[in-house]
């Protein structure tokens, strides 16, 4: 069965600040890798996917994860925070044998203080 | 871009009564749909997950006589918590995905039910 751990429920970073939220999966396979980042009473947003292409993706709003096949882990970054960027952060995984269910991490909420 | 439309966004409603909550795929076939809860500060919980013309598998320990999902078409899928109790309250989100190619998923905006 898939799981997946955020190390960190709580990040406070300082506006310009390097942002790292930190994921690490279990899967038999090697899966799909997500992560998405929720406002106060919306949906969630992709920020950018892992499916086996190239292990640094890129996603929107200049976050970047990077896939560690050894490490189990596909961490997040942004290298200088911003103000908008404060939100809830999700980590998932699907596995086509788990007839592409998403499981999500527990989430990490992004503090950006100025 | 996918593009899923939920609707309504807040729901109040009394207690014992049933509340239909929508999910639309706008410009995309959706194979599956998926319904999720989500509790305060919490992440998302998989309900079930609903295939177009057959009946939504839904996880464990979500009763599946209260909370009711149809997937008639494939770009519509519902839920409608019957009977609904305060302890329903709560962010209800769905997702759609095309299915086969791994098109990714798209999730709605969310439904806060408030049940009083």
């Amino acid at each position: 069965a898939q799981s997946v751990t955020q190390l960190g429920s709580h990040v406070s970073v300082s506006e310009g600040a390097l942002v790292l939220l930190r994921c690490n999966y279990s899967s038999s396979v090697p899966p799909y890798l997500f992560w998405y980042v929720q406002y106060p009473n919306q949906g969630l947003q992709l920020l950018l996917k892992y499916t086996s292409a190239a292990t640094l993706v890129k996603g929107i709003n200049g976050f970047e994860a990077e896939f560690k096949k050894s490490e189990t882990s596909f961490h997040l970054t942004k290298p200088s925070a911003h103000m908008s960027d404060a939100a809830e952060y999700f980590c998932a995984v699907s596995e086509p044998a788990a007839g592409n269910k998403l499981t999500f991490g527990g989430g990490t909420r992004v503090l950006v203080k100025p | 871009g996918a593009v899923v439309s939920q609707h309504p966004s807040r729901v109040i409603c009394k207690s014992g009564t049933s509340v239909k909550i929508e999910c639309r795929s706008l410009d995309f076939q959706a194979t599956t749909m998926f319904w999720y809860r989500q509790f305060p500060k919490q992440s998302l919980m998989l309900m079930a997950t609903s295939n177009e013309g057959s009946k939504a598998t839904y996880e464990q320990g979500v009763e599946k006589d209260k909370f009711l999902i149809n997937h008639a078409s494939l770009t519509l899928s519902t839920l409608t918590v019957t009977s609904a109790h305060p302890e329903d309250s709560s962010f209800y989100i769905c997702s759609a995905t095309p299915g086969a190619g791994f098109g990714g998923y798209t999730f709605g905006s969310g439904t806060r039910l408030t049940v009083v």
